[in-house]
């Protein structure tokens, strides 16, 4: 069964740092992996999605790396800043099914 | 608005009544599904359809049912409430985005069964 693990479950930061989320994975057999955001009492947001034949992708000051062969994927923030507050989660699809698998988030808060 | 549309926002429920949360999409997307959100269990699958007419079972299907009889609703219904049902519980539809599946979520329902 796969699981998905978010290591920090939170994390502090002054604005202006950059930062790094650590996504990890048990099987290696994925369709892709996505990261979302997810505001309070809202729904999440898709930031960035990775198919299982690429390496990373970039959207801003966000870039999302994967690597299938160890189980890794990991999402850099460059240049914080306090909207970038929120918790941030990995998914995982395996392959052949329209279904994620979730880890448990990554809680962000960035201070002016 | 484009997106997914999911009501009520809140409700409460008392053990043993029935329900059903609403979930609409306009994007057209064929995939749809049931999530469920409790605090350190991150999201769990609990439905999920590939089209009209076609459903199956997630990670955590017990105590719910769900029907897709049009490509743009996607209704999840509790047969009778327990306690354990009090999640925030989130739909999603998948479509394409430049050649990937991308998953567009509602704003979720918070459901409280006393």
């Amino acid at each position: 069964k796969q699981e998905v693990t978010q290591i920090p479950a939170a994390l502090s930061v002054p604005e202006g740092e950059n930062l790094v989320l650590n996504c990890s994975f048990t099987d290696s057999a994925i369709y892709n992996l996505q990261w979302f955001r997810q505001d309070p009492g809202k729904g999440l947001t898709s930031l960035l999605l990775i198919q299982s034949s690429q390496r990373e992708q970039t959207s801003g000051r966000l870039n999302a790396s994967l690597d299938k062969s160890s189980g890794r994927s990991t999402l850099y923030i460059a240049a914080s800043q306090p909207g970038d507050s929120a918790t941030y989660l990995c998914a995982v699809e395996d392959t052949g099914f329209q279904k994620l698998v979730f880890g448990t988030g990554t809680r962000l808060l960035v201070s002016p | 608005n484009a997106g997914v549309t999911q009501t009520p926002k809140f409700q409460v429920l008392k053990t043993g009544q029935s329900m059903t949360l609403q979930c609409a999409q306009d994007m057209n997307h064929e995939y749809m599904s049931w999530y469920r959100q409790d605090p350190g269990m991150g999201l769990r699958l609990i439905h999920y359809s590939v089209g009209a007419g076609i459903t199956d079972q997630g990670e955590v299907p017990n105590g719910y049912n769900v029907s897709r009889s049009t490509t743009e609703d996607f209704p999840l219904r509790l047969l009778s409430a327990a306690p354990s049902q009090t999640s925030v519980y989130f739909c999603a539809s998948q479509g394409h985005s430049s050649g990937a599946n991308v998953l567009t979520f509602g704003a979720g329902s918070r459901l409280t069964v006393l």
